[in-house]
């Protein structure tokens, strides 16, 4: 069945990195996609990949996918207080409107 | 240009109810998908409409059913409310040809 697991928590300080994890099970995967969620706020789409790219960069976001692995990694680089949110990953065996499997989604908190 | 718009916002419910939640959705989108996001989980799909259908369908019992209109509006309906079924449902808009998820802010359902 479909699986996404990721870390509950990571905290970073303001201006280093972070490396937010995602696993996933259904080798079917065919897009993973990274969204952000602020409190009292829905869903907001950050980036995604398809599943025969490496790597997708943009701006001071860059996705890292380990299709062996099963393995899909967000780098936020140069992290400010305003990144403060609950990042998931999520699945979809095609583009378009397949359904979107999410994982339980990691909080960044940003430490001044 | 209005994205998606979910009413209530917030709801109390007691358990053996029925709730009505609804989702207007973004301007140019035909297809509608509720998702239930427990709290500290990830959003977890309930189904999807189309041209008044339904055409995907999650993990969730028949106690949960939806309805599309001709101008593309959708409501969630839960029936025999649970304890359980305390969440945010959130809906999502799109074409239906091709991707382009828009979530909206949720509605916070709480069952006492």
């Amino acid at each position: 069945g479909e699986d996404v697991e990721q870390s509950l928590f990571l905290s970073v300080r303001e201006g280093d990195s972070s490396v937010i994890n995602c696993t996933y099970t259904d080798s079917s995967s065919t897009y993973l996609y990274w969204y952000k969620q602020e409190p009292g706020a829905g869903l907001q789409l950050l980036t995604y990949i398809f599943s025969n790219m490496d790597m997708k960069q943009d701006q001071r976001l860059t996705v890292l996918l380990n299709k062996k692995d099963k393995h899909l990694s967000l780098r936020i680089a140069d992290t400010q207080t305003g990144d403060s949110a609950i990042y998931f990953c999520a699945e979809s065996r095609d583009f378009g409107n397949e359904k979107l499997t999410f994982g339980t989604g990691t909080r960044l908190t940003i430490i001044p | 240009d209005a994205g998606v718009t979910q009413s209530p916002t917030h709801l109390i419910k007691t358990r053996g109810q029925q709730v009505t939640l609804r989702c207007s959705p973004k301007s140019g989108h035909d297809t509608v998908s509720w998702y239930q996001q427990a709290l500290g989980q990830g959003p977890q799909f309930i189904f999807q409409y189309y041209e008044e259908e339904e055409r995907q369908r999650g993990n969730f019992p028949d106690r949960f059913s939806g309805h599309q209109f001709p101008n593309y509006s959708s409501e969630l309906n839960v029936n025999a409310l649970l304890l359980g079924d305390s969440a945010l449902y959130l809906c999502a808009s799109s074409p239906w040809d091709s991707y382009g998820y828009t979530f909206g802010s949720g509605t916070r359902l709480t069952v006492v």
